[in-house]
């Protein structure tokens, strides 16, 4: 019953550091997608994936990369840490559906510092 | 472009009143879908409700209650004999309809803090 697996819960990081937040589903859906939460602003989607192997840019990209070499897993690297960057990241998967399947379901999250 | 509005950024009520979360969207699609979810305090985002664009009726469960209406592009939450354990952030998001190339993405409104006090 894993559904969304976000790793890790915390990460602490100086500026300048990188790191992979990983996400990985269960449940077979096509689409998949990284949104970042602060304070006052609801989640932005930052990037998104179809499926493997396709991957495009959500609405605040920039510091960030993707890659989806398959179906179960959709990391998220932040290639040079910034203190902007300090957020929560939810990673959702859905199936790739226009009718009755296009609900996303949600990791727990992975709360960031960057310092 | 898409856009979600929760006016209220907090709300606080005393247990077993009825509390009603506003809702407005803007969207030049004709197909969309309308979500609420719920972030409790312990960070996580839990599924509520869907509805699409055609189908205003609204919906009942529990002591929940959803009012979709197209003409006001409004589509409000309201918990009936609210409970302590109500108390989150709630989310209502917009998607459009799935496209091959763009998925169907969500748009979210900044979220309304309820806060039920015993």
């Amino acid at each position: 019953n894993a559904g969304v697996t976000q790793t890790p819960k915390f990460q602490v990081l100086k500026t300048g550091q990188s790191m992979t937040l990983q996400c990985a589903q269960d449940m077979n859906h096509e689409y998949m997608s990284w949104y970042r939460q602060d304070p006052g602003m609801g989640l932005r989607l930052i990037h998104y994936s179809v499926g493997a192997g396709i991957t495009d840019q959500g609405e605040v990209p920039n510091g960030y990369n993707v890659s989806r070499s398959t179906t179960e897993d959709f990391p998220l690297r932040l290639l040079s840490a910034a203190p902007s960057q300090t957020s929560v990241y939810f990673c959702a998967s859905s199936y790739a559906d226009s009718l009755a399947k296009n609900i996303q379901y949600f990791g727990a999250g992975t709360r960031l510092s960057v310092l | 472009a898409q856009k979600v509005t929760q006016a209220q950024t907090e709300i606080s009520v005393v247990e077993k009143e009825d509390v009603t979360l506003d809702c407005v969207y803007e969207t030049r699609d004709t197909t969309y879908y309308l979500f609420w979810y719920k972030q409790p305090p312990s960070g996580e985002l839990v599924f509520l409700i869907r509805r699409n664009s055609f189908d205003e009726q609204n919906e009942i469960s529990g002591r929940y209650s959803w009012n979709f209406q197209k003409s006001t592009s409004s589509f409000n939450f309201t918990i009936t004999a609210s409970q302590v354990v109500d108390s989150a952030v709630y989310f209502c998001a917009l998607s459009e309809a799935f496209k091959e190339t763009s998925g169907s993405r969500l748009t979210f409104g900044e979220g309304t803090q309820l806060t039920v006090n015993p």
